[in-house]
């Protein structure tokens, strides 16, 4: 079975850039798109990329996506970091009819 | 705007069974698989199933195959997730989602599995 693979952690400053990585387990994490969502303590999780690297409306130019065929991973980049973007962020792609999920970063920023 | 609202969940015991509905709005439901994901509170996003847009198609976790089914009804633009024989290790918060194109969640509903 395809598996995602995210880090279990990250920090950084507000203010910074930080990038978070979703590796595909085999086979090619470009074949099917990757979606990123942020989920806040007790709330439901919130689109902020879909199709790899689109932005929904509203989200900030601040959060992009993109995908690194030679290392089968895709890529959550956060620049200008605000407290506000502390938050789990789950990657999301698809396997036949299959969902798979990363297992989670929690971003702490500090 | 797109809206997925879930109801039917509750406070079960071990071997009963309970059924969510999720009824959607706000998109064109019947172009678009649909999904069940749930999540234990504190842990990670878990898929439980599928349902093809015609709602000819199903797919299922190992973890709820033969003990769960999904099912629409394009009519009512609404997804529905029979739950019977449940465990313990099914509770969770249970949601609704669109997941093709930009995905959406409901807001989610609390299932809870306990003697």
């Amino acid at each position: 079975n395809f598996i995602l693979t995210q880090p279990h952690s990250v920090s950084e400053s507000p203010g910074k850039t930080i990038t978070i990585s979703c590796t595909g387990s085999s086979g090619n994490i470009a074949r099917n798109y990757v979606q990123w969502y942020q989920q806040r303590p007790g709330s439901a999780p919130n689109t902020v990329i879909y199709d790899d690297n689109q932005r929904p409306y509203g989200v900030p130019d601040r959060f992009s996506g993109s995908i690194d065929r030679s290392s089968n991973s895709a890529s959550l980049t956060i620049s200008g970091l605000r407290t506000e973007d502390e938050a789990d962020y789950y990657c999301q792609s698809f396997d036949g009819g299959r969902i798979v999920f990363g297992g989670g970063t929690k971003l702490t920023v500090l | 705007q797109v809206q997925l609202a879930e109801s039917g969940g509750g406070v079960v015991q071990p071997g009963e069974s309970l059924r969510l509905s999720c009824e959607a709005s706000g998109f064109s439901f019947a172009s678009y698989d649909m999904y069940w994901v749930r999540q234990v509170p504190g842990k990670g996003l878990e898929w439980v199933a599928t349902v093809s847009e015609d709602g000819g198609n199903t797919n299922y976790a190992d973890s709820v195959r033969g003990r769960f089914t999904i099912s629409r009804d394009n009519a009512e633009k609404s997804v529905f997730l029979q739950m019977i024989a449940l465990r313990a290790e099914d509770s969770a918060i249970y949601y609704c989602a669109k997941l093709a194109d930009r995905a959406y969640w409901g807001q989610g509903i609390l299932v809870s599995v306990s003697a």
